[in-house]
Parts: structure tokens; sequence; C-alpha cells
């Protein structure tokens, strides 16, 4: 099965700097990366995801990277906030018409400093 | 509407009630997924349903029997719990619909089995 690793496990930054999570995944299959910001007590919220057809995607402040061939995607958030401080966790997954498995990586604990 | 809801919201129960949780979404989304996320670490798969079926189990305990009665309702029942089965527990559906794909959690039921 599948298997994503997720580092850093905890990141502080200061605000207005950048941060960056990168993760590996297993499975050359998989074709959906999809990241999630989850603050205390809430529910995973999507904050950008990539399709494997695309080497880079940005919304704003935050943008994904990937490299199939490596097989590591990242996520870039610049000029961090406060509000940015949360449990980042990243995911891989195969679409395949409603039995998409999301299989996580560990989570990155994001504090902004102000 | 493009929420998925579950109640109840925080549950406690002994080890040998039985209870259920309960998922509802209404954005014609034909797969629904039960999630256990322990405290500190990643959403794990449980259970996926795709059109009413159940497809994926990913070898869950039978104390852990979901149902998905129509298109739109997901339950999780929950019998002979342990203390180690305490946590939050996400309900999450997916389209995939003329190339655009989508995956949302509910809030979540915190449960704590005592």
């Amino acid at each position: 099965g599948e298997n994503v690793e997720q580092h850093p496990s905890t990141l502080s930054v200061q605000e207005g700097d950048s941060a960056v999570i990168k993760c590996t995944y297993s499975d050359s299959a998989s074709n959906y990366f999809p990241w999630y910001k989850q603050e205390l007590g809430k529910r995973p919220q999507l904050i950008i995801d990539i399709r494997s057809n695309v080497g880079e995607k940005k919304d704003q402040r935050i943008a994904v990277t990937l490299n199939k061939t490596a097989k590591h995607f990242s996520l870039h958030i610049t000029e961090t906030q406060p509000e940015d401080s949360a449990v980042y966790f990243c995911a891989a997954s195969i679409i395949n018409f409603g039995n998409e498995k999301l299989t996580f990586g560990t989570g990155t604990r994001l504090t902004i400093i102000p | 509407d493009t929420e998925v809801t579950q109640t109840p919201k925080h549950l406690v129960m002994g080890m040998t009630n039985k209870k259920s949780l309960k998922c509802e979404q209404h954005m014609g989304h034909r797969a629904m997924y039960w999630y256990k996320q322990k405290a500190k670490k990643p959403p794990e798969l449980m259970f996926v349903y795709s059109y009413e079926k159940l497809s994926i189990n990913e070898s869950v305990p039978s104390r852990f029997s979901p149902e998905c009665p129509n298109s739109s309702l997901l339950n999780l029942h929950l019998h002979a719990l342990q203390p180690e089965d305490s946590a939050l527990y996400l309900c999450a559906s997916s389209h995939h619909i003329q190339g655009v794909y989508g995956y949302t959690f509910g809030s979540g039921t915190r449960l704590t089995v005592v």
C-alpha cells in the first residue's frame, strides 16, 4: 500500500517569512495530492491540492509543487501570518471514481512567531 | 449545501453500551468514508462506501459496524468498545464528475469510551 512520509514534524517561522513542508510517497500510481490544515479540535480543511498531470499550483500565499519522478511534493506558504499556525497534513491518493483512500503523512505542527 | 454533517459532536459511552454515529451529506457525492483520528496523529481510513456498497474495510474490528441506508447517509454502529477506541471519528464524502474532484470532511464526533 501507499506510504507517505512528511517532514519536518514541527516548524517555527517568524511572521512574514516563508514555510516549506515536504512529503514523499511510495506508490507511483498515486495521482492526487491534497494538503489539509487542521486547527485544534477541528476538521481537516483542504487548503490546496494538485493532480499528477501538473507540476505546480498556486493559490494566493500557498503553493504546491510536485516531482513525479522523485515522488515528492511540497507545500510553500509565503508571507506567513499568525492564523497560519496549525497542523498541516499532506496526503496521497489514486482517484478511482469513488474508492479514494487518502493516505496521510504524519503531520507538521507549524507555529508562526509574531 | 456543501457540508458533511456529523452527529453527535461529542459522545461518552461505557464499554457495554451500544451507540451510533451519524453522517449526512446532500452534495450528491457517491462515495462516503469513515476515518479515525487519535490525538496528534493523522486520520486513518476505516471504511469506504461507494454507491451505497461497502468497498473498503481496513481490517476494522467487528465492534465497529458501518451502515449506508441511502446515498446521503452513513452510520457507524458502536458496540463493546474499549477505552483505546476513544478518538475523533471523521466522516467524509467525495465526488469525481467531469474532471472535477472534491473530498470533504465533516466536523467529526469526539468519542470517549469509559
